[in-house]
């Protein structure tokens, strides 16, 4: 089942925070970020396991709420470039069905 | 390092016809998954290549197979063309199976009329 992501979409000024949620109806063995660009290929941001853990990369971090079966995608101090399309994907460990699915993904604009 | 490569980039195709699309895979991945995505949509998960074999499979119909070599690289079939298979096609590669980065190629958009 799709995980469904929050907000649609999101307009923010340079410098402003945003967080993107994904959330999940099953139980989660991973939540994988990706974001892309209009007209380019998804590029991967980070992965995160079952166990809570957070991971940052840069000014972009992410936490696993195993509990609650979500995600969240956190963008401080954003920049120009963080614009695109964020895509969460999720993992159901099951042996021979251990594939991601992806949620309509969070249009992120921002603006100068 | 040469990174996910596909081919061709654009396809126009006619109702009915078959398709073919290719996938080279990041040096050093091992594992081809193919994804198709709508307009405005996340990807969705067709197929997964590994050790030369369908290793799970998305809610797609027969009308599309798979391929994987022995050097890893794979292609996406498609029989008997529709109208709502226009979409992009992303291959996207990985060291292994399961929680893994993948890497995604650029895609091949494919248009049927």
């Amino acid at each position: 089942q799709q995980p469904v992501q929050s907000p649609q979409a999101v307009i923010l000024r340079e410098g402003e925070d945003a967080v993107i949620n994904c959330s999940s109806s099953k139980a989660l063995y991973s939540v994988h970020w990706y974001r892309q660009k209009h007209g380019e290929a998804p590029v991967f941001l980070m992965i995160l396991l079952k166990g809570g853990e957070q991971k940052g990369h840069e000014k972009i971090s992410a936490s696993f709420n195993e509990k609650k079966q979500q995600s969240s995608l956190y963008l401080t101090a954003s920049q120009l470039s963080y614009s695109g399309t964020y895509f969460c994907g999720t993992e159901i460990r099951v042996f021979g069905n251990e594939k991601l699915t992806f949620g309509t993904g969070t249009r992120l604009t921002i603006i100068p | 390092d040469a990174g996910v490569t596909q081919s061709p980039t654009h396809l126009i195709k006619t109702r009915g016809q078959q398709v073919t699309l290719r996938c080279s895979p990041k040096s050093g991945h091992d594992t081809v998954s193919w994804y198709q995505q709508a307009l405005g949509q996340g990807p969705q998960f067709i197929f997964q290549y590994y050790e030369e074999e369908e290793r799970q499979r998305g809610n797609f119909p027969d009308r599309f197979s798979g391929h994987q070599f022995p050097n890893y690289s794979s292609e996406l079939n498609v029989n008997a063309l529709l109208l709502g298979d226009s979409a992009l096609y992303l291959c996207a590669s990985s060291w292994g199976v399961g929680s893994y980065e993948q890497y995604f190629g650029p895609g091949t958009r494919l248009t049927v009329t």
